[in-house]
């Protein structure tokens, strides 16, 4: 059974630049968030999609959005990179059920920005 | 959802149980306990939860004060692979909702 699947696994971009970060979630789930961790610090939300609709969006400026495709994998874009966005993204996938808060994490994206 | 306090580090003996404590005392009544844990450079794994009984799985025991404003994650018998950063979350009922991780503690089995 494949777990959640996040590509790339490192990435390097310079200031200014765009970048662009890919999820898909365990089959079945139609529940998918974004989440930064810097390093030292827990991961912090970023972003929920359920059945490609935003259902919840963390305290991040609007260079951060996301999307997500009728095959519920998700998108994360973040534009105009500063060094502060340097972090492993993680995404998580979950069943919609109610009462039901597991959350099944990818091994996420480390991005560097120089 | 609440917010929980715990300590930033802890060690244990390999083979000995480890007993990982979170405090939430502004917990409300339709609030859940949530674990996950951290291993380095992974994503966090979910462990267990529990809204006013004690649980056990597999990996691990939840025990919850009777007034809920604490809980205690046991590992019965650490091994070295149980070194991670422990995350205690509230959560409210619900489905899918968004984590708050805090800053964790941070276990260390020894040798």
């Amino acid at each position: 059974d494949a777990g959640v699947t996040q590509s790339p696994t490192h990435l390097i971009k310079t200031r200014g630049q765009q970048v662009t970060l890919r999820c898909s979630p365990i089959s079945g789930h139609k529940s998918v968030s974004w989440y930064q961790q810097v390093l030292g610090q827990g991961p912090q939300f970023i972003f929920q999609y359920y059945e490609k609709e935003e259902r919840g969006r963390g305290n991040f400026p609007d260079r951060f959005s996301a999307r997500q495709f009728p095959n519920y994998s998700s998108e994360l874009n973040v534009n105009a990179l500063l060094l502060g966005d340097s972090a492993l993204y993680l995404c998580a996938s979950s069943l919609e059920v109610q009462g039901y808060n597991e959350q099944f994490f990818g091994p996420g994206t480390r991005l560097t920005v120089l | 959802d609440a917010k929980t306090t715990q300590p930033p580090s802890m060690d244990c003996a390999e083979g000995r149980a480890a007993n990982l404590p979170c405090n939430h005392s502004t917990i409300s009544g339709n609030e859940y306990v949530y674990w996950y844990r951290q291993i380095h450079s992974q994503g966090p794994q979910y462990i267990i939860h529990g809204l006013k009984n004690n649980e056990t799985n597999e990996m691990a025991s939840l025990i919850i004060t009777e007034d809920r404003k604490s809980s205690t994650l046991i590992l019965p018998h650490a091994t070295l692979r149980d070194t991670a950063v422990y995350y205690c979350i509230v959560i409210k009922s619900g489905s899918a909702r968004q984590l708050t991780f805090g800053s964790g503690t941070q276990l260390t089995v020894l040798p």
